[in-house]
């Protein structure tokens, strides 16, 4: 089965900043990945798919990039309404499905 | 505008039934596949169950094989969650999402609904 490791687990930051969320494939999922953002109590949101192409409607603030094994979502220029948590998700392998790394809280410092 | 409704949640006994529901609209529904999505108290998301959008295909993660069915009824635009033998460890709230493409598991999921709460407990 394909592992999804996301880092950190927890991230502070403050409006304004530049951060990056690390996804990381236990094995080559080629571009075959997804980043979610999810609020509690709501729907998750779906801002990258096959890593670095922008959901229609996402702000350009939000980017992915790599491949293989190794993914990254950036968000520059921290908003109020980014403070949630994030998800990278893997798909395209009938070995494993859809799977989900274990998530990123971004808080606010 | 494409709208996920949940429905069905509820507390239930461990050993118990409880047969969750999407009301979908806003979309060709039988053109995409569509999944149930878990997320436990203080847990990450975890995928559950997919169907294609024909129907004639389902998949399960290894922790519902056996208990759970997924099925759709594409003249209503509902998909179905039976779940069965349910344990405490089945407590989550359950979204439904659609993917983009008609097929498992190709395809990202486009849209999601909000959940339903499934308690299972003594």
């Amino acid at each position: 089965d394909i592992q999804m490791t996301q880092s950190p687990s927890t991230l502070s930051a403050s409006v304004g900043d530049r951060v990056t969320i690390t996804c990381r494939a236990s094995q080559s999922i080629s571009s075959w990945l997804a980043w979610y953002q999810h609020k509690p109590g709501k729907a998750p949101k779906l801002l990258i798919y096959k890593a670095s192409s922008l959901q229609r409607g996402v702000p350009s603030r939000f980017s992915g990039s790599g491949s293989e094994t190794e993914f990254t979502l950036t968000i520059t220029s921290l908003q109020p309404d980014d403070f949630a948590t994030y998800y990278c998700q893997q798909y395209n392998h009938f070995s494993s499905m859809y799977t989900f790394g274990q998530g990123t809280k971004l808080e606010i410092k | 505008e494409v709208q996920l409704l949940e429905s069905g949640g509820g507390l239930v006994q461990p050993g118990g039934s409880l047969r969750l529901a999407c009301a979908a609209s806003g979309f060709s529904f039988s053109t995409y596949a569509t999944s149930w999505v878990r997320q436990a108290p203080g847990k990450g998301l975890e995928w559950v169950a997919a169907i294609s959008g024909a129907g004639g295909r389902t998949f399960y993660a290894d922790s519902v094989k056996g208990r759970f069915i997924i099925s759709r009824d594409n003249s209503k635009d509902m998909m179905y969650l039976q779940m069965d033998s349910l344990r405490v460890e089945d407590t989550a709230v359950y979204h439904c999402a659609k993917s983009i493409r008609p097929t498992v598991p190709q395809g990202e999921f486009d849209f999601w609904g909000q959940g339903t709460q499934v308690t299972v407990s003594s």
